[in-house]
Order: structure tokens, then sequence, then C-alpha cells
């Protein structure tokens, strides 16, 4: 099950990033989404395509319809600048999936 | 304080074997599943499979199967990841998530590399 992601996003600070995640009729599977700051671990910033962990900021929304999921990130931050992952797991393979990736920078 | 800690890094030399520790405090050990994830230098994550901390079962995904092993020693909440034959391209940052729908809580990572 193959998750597409665009390799870089760009955004100014206090604007809004939208990073997307396609797959073959994803709304119909859970997604979750990842944060990885450079040089550390992944952290989970959605869960169930679009619930936030505790301690995640509310500018941190998700959606996922037909074939695509969207992650949003509300007024941008330098802090927001990281890897995002999305993940989902597919029952035909019983097999986790994760998104290529996408790089976001903040101008 | 909830939290995964992980072994440390590795020099090895290939064709030799590893093992990766992950060590759970905080919460029930067995109340949930642990997966391993492998990313390689500049690339992206990639799952390795799961274990069942309660049963000890594991599951391993394709590409991970037969030099790959996870198992667990319950009496002090960890659980490993051996790999044997170690190739350059096993060179990469291993990490243990707790997770058996997303993955909630991350270890650090274990970076383990491959070099004659």
């Amino acid at each position: 099950y193959v998750l597409t992601q665009p390799p870089s996003v760009s955004v100014a600070p206090a604007e809004t990033a939208r990073i997307t995640c396609g797959g073959n009729n994803i709304g119909s599977k859970s997604v979750h989404w990842y944060q990885q700051r450079p040089g550390q671990a992944p952290v989970l910033v959605i869960s169930y395509n679009s619930d936030r962990p505790s301690g995640i900021p509310e500018r941190f929304s998700g959606s996922n319809f037909g074939n695509t999921a969207t992650l949003t990130i509300s007024r941008v931050e330098a802090g927001d600048e990281a890897d995002y992952y999305c993940q989902v797991w597919d029952t035909d393979t019983s097999h986790y999936f994760f998104g290529t990736g996408t790089k976001v920078t903040v101008l | 304080q909830v939290q995964l800690v992980q072994s440390g890094s590795e020099l090895k030399k290939p064709g030799s074997t590893v093992k990766v520790s992950c060590k759970a405090s905080g919460y029930t050990f067995t109340s949930h599943s642990l997966n391993w994830v492998r990313q390689a230098p500049g690339q992206g994550l990639q799952w390795m499979g799961w274990i069942n901390t309660d049963t000890g079962s594991p599951a391993y995904a394709q590409g991970f199967t037969g030099r790959f092993v996870f198992s667990l020693d319950t009496s002090v909440s960890t659980t490993y990841l051996q790999i044997s034959g170690l190739k350059a391209e096993d060179t990469a940052v291993y990490y243990c998530a707790r997770g058996g729908g997303n993955f909630d809580l991350w270890g650090r990572g274990a970076l383990v590399t491959v070099s004659s």
C-alpha cells in the first residue's frame, strides 16, 4: 500500500501549511501523523485522522476523505520545521505503512 | 515517567550479530504491543513488525524475515531486536514504538552502523 507525500512544503511564519498523504481509498482507513525534528524520534501529532494527543497544539489538525489525507498546521512557527509522516494500517496485508515523508521549511 | 529507553549505538562488522534493547517504564508492559521501525540515513520510516507483549508472539513485515528476531523479557519489561548476518545496508537508526493503532510513545532510537 503506497502512501505518497510531497517531498517538501515551504511556508512563511504565521501562515498555514497543508501536507497531503495520497493513497488508494485512504478515506476508508485511519491515518496517523508524526512529526520528526532533526536528530529526534518521531512524535505523534494527529491520530485517527483528526484527534490531537494531549500536549499537541490546536494549530495541528487533520482530515481524511477519498484518496487524500491532509495534515494542516495553522499559524506556523519556526519550531514546526520538521519532517512529517503519515501512517496507516492496511488490513489486507496486516501491515503498517508510512508515507514517504514531507520536509516542512519555515521561511 | 512513561518512557521507552533504548540501548546505545553499536558499530558492527559485516556478518556479525547485534541485539538492541528497548526497556519500558511507567506503564503496564503487557498492555501495549511494541513495534520496531527502521530509519536508514537520510531516509524515511519503515515498519519492521511488532511483538505482542502479552503472548510474546512476533509478526514481521515483508523484508524483515529470516535475519530479524523480536523477543521479550517481561520480568524486566524489555523487548529486543536481534539482527544476524549484518550487511552494510542494515546501517540505520532502529526505533521501538508503543502501540497497536497509532504509535503514541517512541524510544530515542539506537544507531547501528555496519562497517568493516
